[in-house]
């Protein structure tokens, strides 16, 4: 089944503690992307890649690391979570630049 | 800055009217235009997605119009189920040479009355 996965799905963790968020697709999309939804704010892009080893910011990438080893998996990287990071967080892909994305189940995040 | 609005932000609807969501955004230079779907608790998934090229797009119920001169797009959906309740959201790409960075608006959160 071509989907897009994120692990963990729930994460409690506290400030300081450095974690991974997990992502992974199946489809062999070139782009991937990384998002935080919050209320009332909707959705914000936080980073981006076009492919392996090419990432770029989105609207809110501070605070958030990314890296792009092979082309399944996107990792989202926080070195040390504040709990203004605590958020629900969405992975997507697409083939092509600008094409339809499909997005993952969510992880959302607490940082106490 | 690009920026996207959807109004109503809740718009509750007796089973079987047909019904229309909308989308507007600042800048009219985009690459294209996307509806989701979103359901409590759940990801995103991908209604339509209309180039900047095209007027409309439609799958089944749903029929989705892009006017990028005005910056509005509209999300038609007919004879509306109660199943159709979910968070509708758009979203557009930058130019070309952005073309990955998406922009949401808040969604606009359907509920159909049976």
């Amino acid at each position: 089944e071509a989907q897009v996965t994120q692990n963990p799905r729930y994460l409690i963790t506290v400030t300081g503690k450095k974690l991974t968020v997990t992502c992974s697709q199946n489809m062999n999309h070139e782009y991937m992307s990384w998002y935080r939804q919050d209320p009332g704010l909707g959705l914000r892009q936080i980073y981006y890649s076009m492919n392996v080893e090419v990432t770029d910011k989105g609207d809110v990438p501070e605070g958030y690391k990314v890296s792009r080893k092979e082309k399944r998996n996107f990792p989202l990287i926080l070195e040390s979570p504040s709990p203004n990071q605590t958020s629900l967080y969405f992975c997507a892909s697409s083939l092509r630049q600008g094409g339809e994305q499909f997005f993952g189940p969510g992880t959302r995040l607490t940082v106490l | 800055k690009q920026e996207v609005t959807q109004i109503p932000a809740a718009l509750s609807v007796p089973e079987g009217e047909n019904l229309v969501l909308n989308c507007s955004f600042t800048d009219s230079a985009i690459y294209n235009l996307q509806w989701f779907r979103q359901d409590p608790g759940k990801g995103l998934t991908s209604l339509l997605l209309i180039q900047s090229s095209q007027r409309e797009q439609t799958s089944g119920r749903l029929n989705a119009s892009l006017d990028k001169s005005s910056g509005r797009s509209t999300l038609y959906i007919a004879a509306s189920q109660p199943g159709d309740s979910a968070t509708y959201l758009c979203a557009v790409s930058g130019h070309i040479q952005g073309a990955q960075k998406l922009v949401f608006g808040q969604g606009t959160r359907l509920t159909i009355n049976p």
